[in-house]
């Protein structure tokens, strides 16, 4: 059964204070691990698409990367507009499912 | 470009009411999926179509019914609402599988 764990559930920083969000997985056959942005009362917005490991994405502040077990979301210098649930997803090349197992989410504070 | 619209926005129901909520997308997505929200347990995948005239079962797809005549509609319909149907419920759409855009959401309440 494909698993997603993210920690930690919950994070608070201060604006530039660097830090990292865990997304570790179980997956038999690895089609592509996601990245979403989730604002109160919104829908998850795209963030990123990783493919295999070693592979790495930047947008902002934001860097994603992924390893054969799990993916981190580095926040460099964080702002308070950063503030929002963060979600990894995983979905399996098995069977040609299309099926994506989702995290329960990060939720991120950034004060000022 | 609207994007990926759902309606309504907020629904009350009592138990064993049905209804349907709507989804559109104008960005001539393939791929097009509902997920219900519930607190401390992430996203969950209802049904999925990878095309008009195509659907397929996700997680968890009991008490709900999909359809894809269009391209461009992905209706879902609760058959006989259930209060552990409360949720927020979000459709998205994908040209390729991946990258998935989302709706506002529906915060649907049964009592």
């Amino acid at each position: 059964e494909d698993q997603v764990t993210q920690s930690p559930e919950a994070l608070r920083l201060q604006e530039g204070e660097s830090s990292s969000l865990n997304c570790s997985y179980t997956v038999s056959g690895l089609r592509g691990l996601f990245w979403y942005r989730q604002d109160p009362g919104k829908g998850p917005e795209f963030l990123f698409t990783l493919y295999s490991a070693g592979e790495e994405k930047e947008k902002e502040r934001l860097k994603a990367t992924l390893t054969k077990k799990e993916s981190f979301l580095h926040i460099t210098a964080p702002k308070p507009e950063d503030s929002a649930t963060y979600l990894c997803a995983v979905q399996a090349k098995s069977g040609g499912s299309y099926i994506p197992t989702f995290g329960r989410g990060t939720s991120l504070i950034v004060h000022p | 470009n609207a994007g990926v619209t759902q309606t309504p926005k907020f629904q009350v129901l009592k138990t064993g009411q049905s209804m349907t909520l709507q989804c559109a997308q104008d960005m001539n997505h393939e791929y097009m999926s509902w997920y219900r929200q519930d607190p401390g347990m992430g996203l969950r995948l209802i049904h999925y179509s990878v095309g008009a005239g195509i659907t397929d079962q996700g997680e968890v797809p009991n008490g709900y019914n999909v359809s894809r005549s269009t391209t461009e509609d992905f209706p879902l319909r609760l058959l006989s609402a259930a209060p552990s149907q409360t949720s927020v419920y979000f459709c998205a759409s994908s040209w390729d599988g991946y990258e998935q855009y989302f709706g506002p959401g529906t915060r649907l309440t049964v009592t």
